[in-house]
Protein backbone atom coordinates (compact mmCIF):
# COMPACT_ATOMS: atom_id res chain seq x y z
CA UNK A 1 0.00 0.00 0.00
CA UNK A 2 1.12 3.28 -0.86
CA UNK A 3 1.48 6.12 2.38
CA UNK A 4 2.96 9.60 2.62
CA UNK A 5 4.05 11.12 5.96
CA UNK A 6 4.52 14.80 6.53
CA UNK A 7 5.73 14.88 10.32
CA UNK A 8 5.22 18.59 10.54
CA UNK A 9 1.86 20.11 10.86
CA UNK A 10 2.98 23.38 10.93
CA UNK A 11 6.47 25.08 9.92
CA UNK A 12 7.00 28.80 10.95
CA UNK A 13 9.78 30.84 9.04
CA UNK A 14 10.70 34.27 8.25
CA UNK A 15 10.32 36.28 5.13
CA UNK A 16 13.34 35.73 3.23
CA UNK A 17 15.06 32.66 4.74
CA UNK A 18 15.00 29.32 2.94
CA UNK A 19 12.05 27.32 4.02
CA UNK A 20 12.27 23.17 3.70
CA UNK A 21 8.96 21.14 4.08
CA UNK A 22 9.11 17.81 4.38
CA UNK A 23 7.67 14.54 3.19
CA UNK A 24 8.71 11.00 2.96
CA UNK A 25 6.73 7.81 1.60
CA UNK A 26 6.01 4.36 1.24
CA UNK A 27 5.24 2.28 -2.06
CA UNK A 28 5.94 -0.68 -4.13
CA UNK A 29 8.92 -0.08 -6.19
CA UNK A 30 9.35 3.82 -8.19
CA UNK A 31 7.45 6.76 -7.15
CA UNK A 32 5.73 9.34 -9.28
CA UNK A 33 5.72 12.48 -6.47
CA UNK A 34 4.25 15.47 -6.40
CA UNK A 35 3.80 18.52 -4.32
CA UNK A 36 0.64 20.66 -4.31
CA UNK A 37 -0.46 23.74 -2.36
CA UNK A 38 -3.80 24.85 -1.35
CA UNK A 39 -4.74 27.91 -0.58
CA UNK A 40 -8.21 28.79 2.08
CA UNK A 41 -11.24 27.49 0.53
CA UNK A 42 -9.78 26.37 -2.89
CA UNK A 43 -8.63 23.49 -4.86
CA UNK A 44 -5.61 22.04 -4.58
CA UNK A 45 -2.89 23.74 -7.05
CA UNK A 46 -0.10 21.79 -8.65
CA UNK A 47 3.53 22.66 -8.14
CA UNK A 48 5.97 20.22 -9.33
CA UNK A 49 6.32 16.47 -10.07
CA UNK A 50 9.48 13.92 -9.96
CA UNK A 51 8.75 11.23 -12.35
CA UNK A 52 12.26 10.36 -13.43
CA UNK A 53 15.70 11.97 -14.19
CA UNK A 54 17.03 14.18 -12.42
CA UNK A 55 16.51 14.13 -8.97
CA UNK A 56 16.36 18.03 -8.27
CA UNK A 57 12.79 18.94 -9.65
CA UNK A 58 12.37 23.13 -10.14
CA UNK A 59 8.94 24.16 -9.79
CA UNK A 60 6.31 26.87 -9.84
CA UNK A 61 6.81 30.27 -8.30
CA UNK A 62 10.47 29.31 -7.31
CA UNK A 63 9.93 25.94 -5.81
CA UNK A 64 12.05 22.78 -5.77
CA UNK A 65 12.00 19.86 -4.79
CA UNK A 66 14.75 16.70 -4.77
CA UNK A 67 14.00 13.26 -5.16
CA UNK A 68 16.15 11.04 -2.54
CA UNK A 69 15.75 7.07 -3.02
CA UNK A 70 17.89 6.10 -0.18
CA UNK A 71 16.06 7.90 2.07
CA UNK A 72 12.48 7.59 0.56
CA UNK A 73 12.02 11.37 0.84
CA UNK A 74 11.07 14.33 -1.38
CA UNK A 75 11.32 17.40 0.64
CA UNK A 76 9.86 20.39 -0.78
CA UNK A 77 12.46 23.93 -0.69
CA UNK A 78 12.77 27.16 -1.28
CA UNK A 79 15.77 29.57 -1.09
CA UNK A 80 13.75 32.83 0.04
CA UNK A 81 10.16 32.75 1.24
CA UNK A 82 7.39 35.21 0.86
CA UNK A 83 4.51 36.22 2.74
CA UNK A 84 2.57 34.73 -0.14
CA UNK A 85 3.84 31.68 0.26
CA UNK A 86 1.76 30.94 4.01
CA UNK A 87 -0.91 28.09 2.42
CA UNK A 88 -1.32 24.72 2.88
CA UNK A 89 1.21 22.44 1.39
CA UNK A 90 0.42 18.17 0.21
CA UNK A 91 2.68 15.78 -1.05
CA UNK A 92 1.21 13.24 -2.55
CA UNK A 93 2.78 9.57 -4.18
CA UNK A 94 1.60 7.75 -6.80
CA UNK A 95 2.52 4.20 -7.57
CA UNK A 96 4.47 3.38 -11.02
CA UNK A 97 1.67 0.71 -11.93
CA UNK A 98 -0.71 0.61 -14.90
CA UNK A 99 -4.43 1.41 -13.96
CA UNK A 100 -5.99 3.68 -12.42
CA UNK A 101 -4.01 4.39 -8.89
CA UNK A 102 -4.95 7.60 -7.43
CA UNK A 103 -2.98 10.23 -6.06
CA UNK A 104 -2.56 9.23 -2.41
CA UNK A 105 -1.50 12.71 0.33
CA UNK A 106 0.17 13.23 3.08
CA UNK A 107 -1.95 15.45 5.98
CA UNK A 108 -0.42 18.18 5.00
CA UNK A 109 1.71 20.93 6.20
CA UNK A 110 0.95 24.60 7.34
CA UNK A 111 3.55 27.06 6.03
CA UNK A 112 3.80 30.01 7.60
CA UNK A 113 5.74 32.80 7.02
CA UNK A 114 6.54 35.66 8.84
CA UNK A 115 6.89 39.26 7.59
CA UNK B 1 -2.51 23.76 -17.09
CA UNK B 2 -5.31 21.91 -17.87
CA UNK B 3 -8.42 23.19 -16.28
CA UNK B 4 -11.07 21.13 -14.15
CA UNK B 5 -14.50 23.49 -12.75
CA UNK B 6 -16.71 22.29 -9.76
CA UNK B 7 -20.52 23.46 -9.62
CA UNK B 8 -21.75 24.74 -7.35
CA UNK B 9 -18.68 26.30 -5.39
CA UNK B 10 -21.10 25.55 -1.54
CA UNK B 11 -24.05 24.35 -1.21
CA UNK B 12 -26.39 24.47 1.93
CA UNK B 13 -28.94 21.61 2.59
CA UNK B 14 -31.64 20.54 4.78
CA UNK B 15 -30.97 17.25 6.38
CA UNK B 16 -32.87 14.02 3.77
CA UNK B 17 -32.65 16.33 0.91
CA UNK B 18 -29.78 14.99 -1.84
CA UNK B 19 -27.19 17.47 -3.17
CA UNK B 20 -25.57 16.68 -7.05
CA UNK B 21 -21.82 18.29 -7.35
CA UNK B 22 -20.81 18.52 -11.02
CA UNK B 23 -16.87 18.25 -11.75
CA UNK B 24 -16.10 19.00 -15.68
CA UNK B 25 -12.96 18.79 -17.31
CA UNK B 26 -12.73 22.11 -19.88
CA UNK B 27 -10.08 21.73 -22.03
CA UNK B 28 -8.98 17.63 -21.70
CA UNK B 29 -11.00 14.65 -21.79
CA UNK B 30 -10.77 13.08 -18.27
CA UNK B 31 -10.52 9.57 -18.59
CA UNK B 32 -10.13 9.10 -15.02
CA UNK B 33 -11.56 11.30 -12.55
CA UNK B 34 -11.42 10.84 -8.75
CA UNK B 35 -13.73 11.77 -5.62
CA UNK B 36 -12.05 13.45 -2.65
CA UNK B 37 -13.52 14.54 1.08
CA UNK B 38 -11.51 16.85 2.90
CA UNK B 39 -12.45 17.64 6.60
CA UNK B 40 -11.18 20.90 8.44
CA UNK B 41 -7.20 20.67 8.71
CA UNK B 42 -6.91 17.38 7.45
CA UNK B 43 -5.83 15.63 4.23
CA UNK B 44 -7.68 14.82 1.00
CA UNK B 45 -9.35 10.92 1.62
CA UNK B 46 -9.91 9.58 -1.72
CA UNK B 47 -14.03 8.38 -1.78
CA UNK B 48 -14.24 6.84 -5.19
CA UNK B 49 -12.66 6.31 -8.75
CA UNK B 50 -14.20 6.68 -11.97
CA UNK B 51 -13.89 5.82 -15.45
CA UNK B 52 -15.76 7.23 -18.38
CA UNK B 53 -18.81 4.93 -18.74
CA UNK B 54 -17.85 3.05 -16.18
CA UNK B 55 -19.19 1.85 -12.50
CA UNK B 56 -17.04 3.86 -9.94
CA UNK B 57 -14.69 2.04 -8.03
CA UNK B 58 -15.12 3.36 -3.87
CA UNK B 59 -12.40 3.22 -1.02
CA UNK B 60 -13.47 0.68 1.85
CA UNK B 61 -15.96 2.77 3.93
CA UNK B 62 -17.53 4.72 1.79
CA UNK B 63 -21.24 4.30 0.82
CA UNK B 64 -21.76 3.77 -2.64
CA UNK B 65 -25.52 4.20 -2.38
CA UNK B 66 -24.96 7.61 -0.42
CA UNK B 67 -22.25 8.78 -2.79
CA UNK B 68 -23.83 8.37 -6.32
CA UNK B 69 -21.23 8.76 -8.66
CA UNK B 70 -21.41 8.56 -12.22
CA UNK B 71 -18.88 9.58 -15.05
CA UNK B 72 -20.79 9.67 -17.69
CA UNK B 73 -18.66 11.54 -20.66
CA UNK B 74 -15.26 12.38 -20.76
CA UNK B 75 -15.68 15.83 -19.67
CA UNK B 76 -18.30 15.40 -16.85
CA UNK B 77 -18.55 13.23 -13.67
CA UNK B 78 -21.13 13.85 -11.08
CA UNK B 79 -21.41 12.84 -7.07
CA UNK B 80 -24.52 13.13 -5.50
CA UNK B 81 -25.13 13.12 -1.87
CA UNK B 82 -28.21 10.94 -1.09
CA UNK B 83 -30.24 12.09 2.12
CA UNK B 84 -27.68 14.10 3.17
CA UNK B 85 -27.17 14.63 7.53
CA UNK B 86 -24.97 16.84 9.18
CA UNK B 87 -21.52 14.55 9.53
CA UNK B 88 -22.12 14.97 5.65
CA UNK B 89 -20.62 18.27 5.71
CA UNK B 90 -17.25 18.74 4.21
CA UNK B 91 -15.14 20.01 1.32
CA UNK B 92 -15.96 17.97 -1.74
CA UNK B 93 -13.09 17.93 -4.04
CA UNK B 94 -13.14 16.06 -7.78
CA UNK B 95 -9.65 15.53 -9.35
CA UNK B 96 -9.23 14.67 -13.45
CA UNK B 97 -6.25 12.92 -14.95
CA UNK B 98 -6.39 12.59 -19.24
CA UNK B 99 -4.70 9.56 -21.19
CA UNK B 100 -1.59 9.05 -20.76
CA UNK B 101 -1.02 6.43 -17.63
CA UNK B 102 0.02 6.81 -14.21
CA UNK B 103 2.60 9.37 -14.45
CA UNK B 104 0.18 12.18 -15.69
CA UNK B 105 -0.75 14.46 -13.38
CA UNK B 106 -4.30 15.04 -12.23
CA UNK B 107 -6.26 18.19 -12.53
CA UNK B 108 -8.21 19.16 -9.35
CA UNK B 109 -11.18 21.35 -9.31
CA UNK B 110 -12.02 23.89 -6.92
CA UNK B 111 -13.67 22.09 -4.65
CA UNK B 112 -16.88 22.26 -3.29
CA UNK B 113 -18.17 22.89 0.80
CA UNK B 114 -21.35 21.40 1.61
CA UNK B 115 -23.35 22.63 4.26
CA UNK B 116 -26.23 20.09 5.46
CA UNK B 117 -28.37 21.85 8.56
Amino acid sequence: AQSVAQPEDQVNVAEGNPLTVKCTYSVSGNPYLFWYVQYPNRGLQFLLKYITGDNLVKGSYGFEAEFNKSQTSFHLKKPSALVSDSALYFCAVRARISGNTPLVFGKGTRLSVIA
Amino acid sequence: GAVVSQHPSWVICKSGTSVKIECRSLDFQATTMFWYRQFPKQSLMLMATSNEGSKATYEQGVEKDKFLINHASLTLSTLTVTSAHPEDSSFYICSARGRGGASNEQFFGPGTRLTVL
